[in-house]
């Protein structure tokens, strides 16, 4: 399967546990997006990284929240001291840059934090 | 602000019948605009990606049309399948970058046999 995985599928946590969500990307796309999306909403932007480098952050993106993409591959996003707030679904999607710029979504990750 | 708005927010339809959701945008400047489906607990997969010269383009049984004018586009399902189930998301680029993507909050379908 070439598209984009995210794993762990589900993740229960305790309030004030830090959970580690990673993303694989299509292999030959540069762009790698994070998005959190809760029930009834679209999704909110995170943060996107071009290869290895993160280059826009949204303020949804507390100090708690960190993201890498170490070699521009795989990527993780870290909560740390999670909140019952940061309960939702994160979504990891990649694209190739170009002039359309469509992105592929992963199936997500849904957090429940209780 | 951009911003995009969908309706309506929830449709219930019966197998076979079409349906016509709509989205609004005042997103500026425009770069193209798509249309996701996204199945319960899954990502949202694209259906079709619109500029701003193009007024209509269909997939299968999903045609999109864009009105650039009054900044509107609609998505139409024809001969809807139990498949059709569920929420389809219009996003609107306004180029430059992962900010200038505008998500809806998404039209929340559900087919009944």
């Amino acid at each position: 399967d070439t598209g984009v995985s995210q794993n762990p599928r589900h993740k229960i946590t305790k309030r004030g546990q830090n959970v580690t969500f990673r993303c694989d990307p299509i292999s030959e796309h540069n762009r790698l997006y994070w998005y959190r999306q809760t029930l009834g909403q679209g999704p909110e932007f995170l943060t996107y990284f071009q290869n290895e480098a993160q280059l826009e952050k949204s303020r949804l993106l507390s100090d708690r929240f960190s993201a890498e993409r170490p070699k521009g591959s795989f990527s993780t996003l870290e909560i740390q001291r999670t909140e019952q707030g940061d309960s939702a679904m994160y979504l990891c999607a990649s694209s190739l840059w170009d002039s359309q710029e469509t992105q592929y979504f992963g199936p997500g990750t849904r957090l429940l934090v209780l | 602000k951009n911003q995009v708005e969908q309706s309506p927010q929830s449709l219930i339809i019966l197998e076979g019948k079409n349906c016509t959701l709509q989205c609004n945008y005042t997103v500026s400047p425009f770069s193209n605009l798509r249309w996701y489906k996204q199945d319960t607990g899954r990502g949202p997969v694209s259906l079709t990606i619109m500029t701003f010269s193009e007024n209509t383009k269909s997939n299968g049984r999903y045609t999109a049309t864009l009105d650039a004018d009054t900044k509107q586009s609609s998505l139409h399902i024809t001969a809807s399948q139990l498949s059709d189930s569920a929420s389809y998301i219009c996003v609107v680029n306004s180029g430059g970058g992962a900010d200038g993507l505008t998500f809806g909050k998404g039209t929340h379908l559900i087919i009944q046999p």
